[in-house]
């Protein structure tokens, strides 16, 4: 079982609507949690972290972090095509950050 | 704030050079620096965990002699790879830690990246 589990994608999404993402983690100690976004051929820049359970909103994205079942989602309202890119959800578990493989968002106009 | 450069973005090298690649926090002190390769529709792999003054944590798999990373100060860390074959290109990326007002210690921060080019 992988640490950190995403679905690969390419998950396709028309503008306007609603990406959900969602990911998985093996480690009930894992402290602190990361969304990502990778653009083709750069570098990840952070969307979000979020530490407690519940959700946390930050402008169209929101993550959701629920520690009892071991999952953590990003939603993103209102889907531009800007918005397509890889998406990785990061875990600190016990110091250590485990990446997923990512999801690929298509926004499709 | 929390902004990582990388140095230099691009290289093309010839093949049993080596070739060192910069990465600074410019705005905050990284008390730890992590070093990734990332080829061509793949996911991140960690190559190794630096923390600054000393040695590198290499992750299984990478030959610590052949990727020499150097955590010196606070801002800088540098990557060499020594004596690079073809195989050796990729998309190098560093990223960091640290402590710097507001700023989460546990946050990694990326830097833009170096794309290495072995011919």
């Amino acid at each position: 079982q992988k640490e950190v589990e995403q679905n690969s994608g390419p998950l396709s999404v028309p503008e306007g609507a609603i990406a959900s993402l969602n990911c998985t983690y093996s480690d009930r100690v894992s402290q602190s949690f990361f969304w990502y976004r990778q653009y083709s051929g750069k570098s990840p820049e952070l969307i979000m972290s979020i530490y407690s359970n519940g959700d946390k909103e930050d402008g169209r994205f929101t993550a959701q972090l629920n520690k009892a079942s071991q999952y953590v989602s990003l939603l993103i309202r209102d889907s531009q095509p800007s918005d397509s890119a890889t998406y990785l959800c990061a875990v600190n578990r016990r110091g250590k950050f485990q990446f997923g493989a990512g999801t690929q968002v298509v926004v499709t106009p | 704030g929390a902004v990582v450069s990388q140095h230099p973005s691009r290289v093309i090298c010839k093949s049993g050079t080596s070739v060192k690649i910069e990465c600074r926090s410019l705005d905050f002190q990284a008390t730890t620096m992590f070093w990734y390769r990332q080829f061509p529709k793949q996911s991140l792999m960690l190559m190794a965990t630096s923390n600054e003054g000393s040695k590198a944590t290499y992750e299984q798999g990478v030959e610590k002699d052949k990727f020499l990373i150097n955590h010196a100060s606070l801002t800088l860390s540098t990557l060499t790879v020594t004596s690079a074959h073809p195989e050796d290109s990729s998309f190098y990326i560093c990223s960091a830690t640290g402590l710097a007002g507001g700023l989460s210690t546990d946050t990694q921060y990326f830097g833009p990246g170096t794309r290495l080019t072995v011919l």
